[in-house]
């Protein structure tokens, strides 16, 4: 199995900060990685798809990069409706797997 | 609009069974991998199991295989897991899912296993 490792499990950041979370593959996943965000009480969002593309009507300050086993999502500039834990989703094969997540809090 | 309405969740004793259904509708159902995503009180998300256009193929997170059967009715838009063997373990909201891009999430039902 794939196994996703995401850093850090916590962030503490300012309004307008830019923040970045990262996520390791145990093995090359090309740009099959999804990016979401998860508010309590609330199914999971996609906003990245394919490592780096933006998904229809998400804000452009959120952003993927990476490929193989190293990825990286970036808020540009942290606001307060951005608070929320966030997943990384591998799907190469078709026994899916997630990091553990990133649990995002304003300083 | 696509939509996905999961429904069968509720209090089940330990080593009891259940059966989730998740109905679709806005897209061509037959046309796509689906998956179960569930997620423990205060934890994680996990995949549990997919199944594929057809029925053809399945696959299972190693934790459920043996207890855990999804399927699927194209004909009545339909995508079920039929749990049995129930643990406490097992208990989490379970997520029906579209695969694809973009993947489309249900807004879960909830299963506790307890005495």
């Amino acid at each position: 199995d794939i196994q996703m490792t995401q850093s850090p499990s916590s962030l503490s950041a300012s309004v307008g900060d830019r923040v970045t979370i990262t996520c390791q593959a145990s093995q090359d996943i090309s740009n099959y990685l999804n990016w979401y965000q998860q508010k309590p009480g609330k199914a999971p969002k996609l906003l990245i798809y394919d490592a780096s593309n933006l998904e229809t009507g998400v804000p452009s300050r959120f952003s993927g990069s990476g490929s193989g086993t190293d990825f990286t999502f970036t808020i540009s500039s942290l606001q307060p409706e951005d608070i929320a834990t966030y997943y990384c989703q591998q799907y190469d094969n078709l026994m899916y797997t997630f990091g553990q997540g990133t649990k995002l809090e304003i300083k | 609009e696509v939509q996905l309405v999961e429904s069968g969740g509720g209090l089940v004793q330990p080593g009891g069974s259940l059966r989730l259904s998740c109905a679709a509708s806005g897209f061509t159902f037959s046309s796509y991998w689906m998956s179960w995503v569930r997620q423990a009180p205060g934890k994680g998300l996990e995949w549990v199991a997919n199944i594929k256009q057809d029925g053809s193929e399945k696959y299972y997170v190693d934790s459920v295989k043996g207890r855990f059967t999804i399927s699927r009715d194209n004909a009545k838009n339909s995508l079920y897991l039929q749990m049995n063997s129930l643990r406490a373990e097992d208990t989490a909201v379970y997520y029906c899912a579209r695969e694809g891009q973009p993947w489309i999430w249900g807004q879960g039902t909830m299963v506790t296993v307890s005495s």
